[in-house]
Order: structure tokens, then sequence, then C-alpha cells
């Protein structure tokens, strides 16, 4: 059973232009996290979603920052007109349906953005 | 914000030596977990306990929790050169975790 894959692992992008990250959950998982780790922090909860839902977004910047988790295909985190504060390690993390299985998260490898 | 904090905020120890890091947290929890962060990568789920536990153990890891202090720790005992890595405690709100600053523990051979 293949763990959380998200891709690419590493992206530069220039300011003003376009990223977009993906992730897909374990096999069986529906629910879908992302985090963002600035350089020597923390992971800070971005967005929760569940097949084609936001359940909390409460996290996001209200700003150029969108997430989606259709029915077919990987979570995607898209991220418009980047910033140099945009640059930092985005983890996609996923849980199996089920109020007790929600306890653990499992993470993925992490997509390192920089922003020239 | 509702972001944890730890302590210290970076250990070196010997091999063989416990390390002990501290977390304290702000909201009410279901649970509480510890990562792992090895340099550049992405997290290792270490050990999870409930808001109705106080101490749990698993291998070299001893996890205690204090709900009335909103706090917890982690001691890793018989330290390994292989342990070194960053930890982050999160504590279990809901739908989310909410992370701790981290502690770099450095274990010297």
């Amino acid at each position: 059973n293949a763990g959380v894959m998200q891709n690419p692992r590493h992206l530069v992008r220039r300011r003003g232009q376009e990223a977009r990250l993906r992730c897909s959950p374990m096999k069986g998982h529906s629910h879908v996290y992302w985090y963002r780790q600035l350089p020597e922090e923390g992971l800070k909860f971005m967005v929760y979603l569940q097949k084609e839902n936001i359940i909390d977004e409460s996290g996001m910047p209200k700003e150029r920052f969108s997430a989606e988790f259709p029915k077919e295909g990987p979570s995607i985190l898209r991220i418009q007109q980047v910033v140099r504060g945009d640059s930092a390690a985005y983890f996609c993390a996923s849980s199996p349906p089920g109020l007790s299985s929600q306890d653990t998260q499992y993470f993925g490898p992490g997509t390192r953005l920089t922003v020239l | 914000s509702q972001q944890g904090e730890e302590d210290p905020q970076a250990l070196s120890i010997q091999e063989g030596e416990n390390a002990t890091m501290n977390c304290s947290y702000k909201t009410s929890i279901n649970n509480l977990q510890w990562y792992r962060q090895n340099s550049g990568r992405g997290l290792v789920h270490l050990i999870l306990i409930r808001s109705n536990e106080r101490e749990k153990h698993s291998g070299r890891l001893r996890v205690t929790l204090d709900t009335s202090k909103k706090s917890s720790s982690l001691l890793i005992t018989a330290s390994r050169a292989a342990d070194t890595a960053s930890y982050f405690c999160a504590s279990h709100n809901t739908d989310k975790l909410i992370f701790g600053t981290g502690t770099r523990l450095q274990v010297f051979p």
C-alpha cells in the first residue's frame, strides 16, 4: 500500500507565476489535509478536504490560495501570483473515513516551493 | 495564534543519554501526537496519547500528558545518533493538527 504521494518534490517559480501542488492520498483515504512549514518553524494547518468538499479552510490565506479534492484524481493546492513569502515546504496528509480514524494523519514527503 | 510551544528549542546530548522535550498547547484536545522530522524530509508519526490517558510507552519513547496544565513531554531513553532530528508535538482538535514549534535534537556519537 503506497503512502501519501506528493509531486513535484521541488518546485521553483518566479514571482507572479502560479504554483500547483498535487497530493495523492493513501488508498482508501477520503480525507486530505494541507499544511505549510516555513523554514525553521513547525507545520501550520491550511485546509481540510473530503472528496469534492472543503470542510475547514480556516488556515488558508484569503487571497491567491485555493484547494480542491475532486471525485477523481489528486488533491490540488493552487497558489496564484506567487510571492517570495510563499517559499516553504507544503505537506499533505491523509486519513481514512470514520471519526476515530481521523486521529492519525499520514504525511507525504512534501513539496518544497522556492519563489525567485 | 493557536500554535503550541516546545522547549527546549534545541538539545544536544551524547549517545546513551536520555532526551526530554516538553510541549504546551492552547486549546482543548482529542489527543496529542508526537512526530519526528529528519532534515529536509517529511514527518514520521511516533506516538499518540488520548486526552483521557496520562502516560504511554512505545519502545524507547515515553509520553506524558497533563491536560490540566495543557502540557506533554516526550522522553527518548538511551538515545542514538540516528535519533538526531526535529521533534514536533501536535494537538488534535476536531479536524486538524496544531503543531508546536519543534525541538531540534542532536545526538553525538
